[in-house]
């Protein structure tokens, strides 16, 4: 069975001070790893798509990272518009019939970013 | 683009009525559409997978009889809650997706049952 694994729970900053959130991951064969934002009360809104082993992306303040047991998410120096709680989701590779395309989502990090 | 949208975003009903919600994607055709409960303070729960024309599939120990889900386009899933209670309040978010690509989640409704 697929398994998600987020740690911190939760972490504070302050503003401008850098950190990483970690998703450690089991899956029979990955297809993909997503990192997504949810904000309260708002569904979640997508950041990245990793696929393989060593790939990078980044968007503005974050960068995700991924090797064949984790990714992590890092935050330079963030801004207080950066708190939100943020997912990590994996996809098997193998997924067929009734698993096509299914996410599994670890219970997520609750950033919060003190000005 | 890639956006999601959901209606309505917040019902509340007395216990025993129906409730019908809809997810529309709005810029791309979804293959497939997923829908998902989350409870306060914990991570997203699926529920169930559509797939346009064909019957849902649903995760193991959600009632398809409770929750019927109808996936009738490309752009457009409903999922009604049948004879709602109130343990069925939760919140409700659907989401869209090409084959194997990424899934693009809806706004989310909020479903209070008096």
């Amino acid at each position: 069975e697929d398994q998600v694994t987020q740690s911190p729970e939760a972490l504070r900053l302050q503003e401008g001070e850098s950190s990483s959130l970690n998703c450690s991951y089991t899956v029979s064969g990955l297809r993909g790893l997503f990192w997504y934002r949810q904000d309260p009360g708002k569904g979640p809104e997508f950041l990245f798509t990793l696929y393989s082993a060593g790939e990078e992306k980044e968007k503005e303040r974050l960068k995700a990272t991924l090797t064949k047991k984790e990714s992590f998410l890092h935050i330079t120096a963030p801004k207080p518009e950066d708190s939100a709680t943020y997912l990590c989701a994996v996809q098997a590779q193998n997924a067929g019939g009734t698993s096509y395309g299914k996410l599994t989502f670890g219970q997520g990090t609750i950033l919060t970013v003190h000005p | 683009g890639a956006v999601v949208s959901q209606h309505p975003s917040r019902v509340i009903c007395k216990s025993g009525t129906s409730v019908k919600i809809e997810c529309r994607s709005l810029d791309f055709q979804a293959t497939t559409m997923f829908w998902y409960r989350q409870f306060p303070k914990q991570s997203l729960m699926l529920m169930a997978t559509s797939n346009e024309g064909s019957k849902a599939t649903y995760e193991q120990g959600v009632e398809k009889d409770k929750f019927l889900i109808n996936h009738a386009s490309l752009t457009l899933s409903t999922l009604t809650v049948t004879s709602a209670h109130p343990e069925d309040s939760s919140f409700y978010i659907c989401s869209a997706g090409l084959l194997r690509e990424t899934q693009y989640f809806g706004p989310g409704t909020r479903l209070l049952v008096l």
